[in-house]
């Protein structure tokens, strides 16, 4: 059973351009998390996401970030016209119902902005 | 708002020796879970050991044990005989029972020495 998967694994992006950061839960889950890690910080919660719906996104800055869970593919996190304090590893996490206690997570994509 | 505190940012340990990281957390829940996880430098986050807060007997998973003391708001991690691959970032999360957002702390860095 494949795990998260997460691509790219590292983004690269110069000021004002996209980025788009890709999920695929794992099999049979349908709930997807997505996490920011700032450099020395914690995770930090963005939005909850479940097929073509979001339940949340408090973690969500209020602009250029959107994410989306549609009925096929992966889940999208899409930063538009990045600036350098975007620069995080972006960590995508699934679980099988919104109930359960463990949520697995994928290996990260590092978003680099020069 | 629930906010978790891990007050070493760095901790070492010799091989085979026993080493105890600390969290603390606030919170007005009475039902929640508490988690460790461990980061290596893959930077995959990989659950290490779970504990209910309505449990009162400590969670242990082999090697790495909790010392659960909910009046205080603490939750350490104990970590025995430890080992080579054992050297990681360790961060300490809450989730309330009846949400799914994971908050975490800034983390520990763990060194282990030959």
């Amino acid at each position: 059973n494949a795990g998260v998967m997460q691509n790219p694994r590292h983004l690269v992006r110069r000021r004002g351009q996209e980025a788009r950061l890709r999920c695929s839960p794992m099999k049979g889950h349908s709930h997807v998390y997505w996490y920011r890690q700032l450099p020395e910080e914690g995770l930090k919660f963005m939005v909850y996401l479940q097929k073509e719906n979001i339940i949340d996104e408090s973690g969500m800055p209020k602009e250029r970030f959107s994410a989306e869970f549609p009925k096929e593919g992966p889940s999208i996190l899409r930063i538009q016209q990045v600036v350098r304090g975007d620069s995080a590893a972006y960590f995508c996490a699934s679980s099988q119902t919104s109930g359960s206690w463990e949520q697995y997570f994928g290996p990260g994509t590092r978003l680099t902005v020069t | 708002a629930q906010t978790v505190t891990q007050s070493q940012p760095e901790m070492s340990v010799q091989e085979a020796e026993t080493v105890t990281l600390s969290c603390t957390y606030d919170t007005s829940e009475s039902d929640y879970y508490l988690f460790w996880y461990k980061q290596p430098p893959s930077r995959q986050m990989i659950l290490v050991i779970r504990q209910e807060a309505y449990k009162q007997q400590n969670a242990t998973e082999n090697r790495f044990s909790v010392n659960f003391q909910k009046a205080a708001k603490s939750f350490s991690l104990k970590i025995s005989d430890s080992q080579l691959g054992d050297a990681a970032m360790y961060f300490c999360a809450y989730r309330v029972n009846s949400g799914y957002a994971l908050n975490f702390g800034k983390g520990t860095s763990l060194l282990v020495t030959p």
